[in-house]
């Protein structure tokens, strides 16, 4: 059974970067042909997908967020990470890191899921 | 605002059938598979439905989802007390180089 288990800071400072770091248990990061999602959801809001990675490196992103962020992958480690630059109050939320499973091509898959999610971790930016 | 739209909120008695939509566009909903997941309070999302109609493992049957054109619909019959959560629909999006769109989420009222 897949779990993945979010870690990093809960507070961060205005114009400063979100760090965080899921890690993968119960099978390895680099079996199958899995992406890796990271996603949010603020305080009473709706889900916001941030990225995904492959374990070759291969990244996409949300294209309002694209340009603050970056997803890294750790294959030795079993993790990927999360660094969301210059953030603001508007990134306070609960960041879940997910798998992804998908079908089809893998730049334009016709089915797209998330079928494990991490448990969220909550990251508040405030000064 | 999200790319896919949900109604906020939806309600019924125990036993009800209630339905769920979501409404797209041509490059997510109408070219791509549908899928719901349900997120009970203070808990992660779950994969409810994937690919339109298909059921995890350990899914009830009583959940049920289905597509048309650039519309997804999530039914639920039998409504039991525990179905009490917020509902969301995604779906991939390839414009833009691609990525993956939410609704905004339905919270469902067990009445």
């Amino acid at each position: 059974q897949v779990q993945l288990q979010e870690s990093g800071p809960g507070l961060v400072k205005p114009s400063q970067t979100l760090s965080l770091t899921c890690t993968v248990s119960g099978g390895s990061i680099s079996s199958g042909s899995y992406y890796w999602s990271w996603i949010r959801q603020p305080a009473g809001k709706g889900l916001e997908w941030i990225g995904r990675i492959y374990t070759s490196g291969s990244t996409n992103y949300n294209p309002s967020l694209k340009s603050r962020v970056t997803i890294s992958v750790d294959t030795s480690k079993n993790q990927f990470s999360l660094k969301l630059r210059s953030v603001t109050a508007a990134d306070t939320a609960l960041y879940y890191c997910a798998r992804d499973q998908w079908s089809g091509s893998s730049h334009n898959p016709t089915s797209y899921y998330f079928d494990y999610w991490g448990q969220g971790t909550l990251v508040t930016v405030s000064s | 605002q999200s790319v896919l739209t949900q109604p906020p909120s939806a309600s019924g008695t125990p036993g009800q059938r209630v339905t769920i939509s979501c409404s797209g566009s041509r490059s997510n909903i109408g070219s791509k598979t549908v899928n719901w997941y349900q997120q009970l309070p203070g808990t992660a999302p779950k994969l409810l439905i994937y690919s339109n109609n298909q059921r995890p493992s350990g899914v009830p049957a009583r959940f049920s989802g289905s597509k048309s054109g650039t519309s997804a619909s999530l039914a639920i019959s039998g409504l039991q007390s525990e179905d009490e959560a917020d509902y969301y629909c995604a779906a991939w999006d390839d414009s833009l180089n691609g990525h993956v769109v939410f609704g905004g989420g339905t919270k469902l009222t067990v009445l």
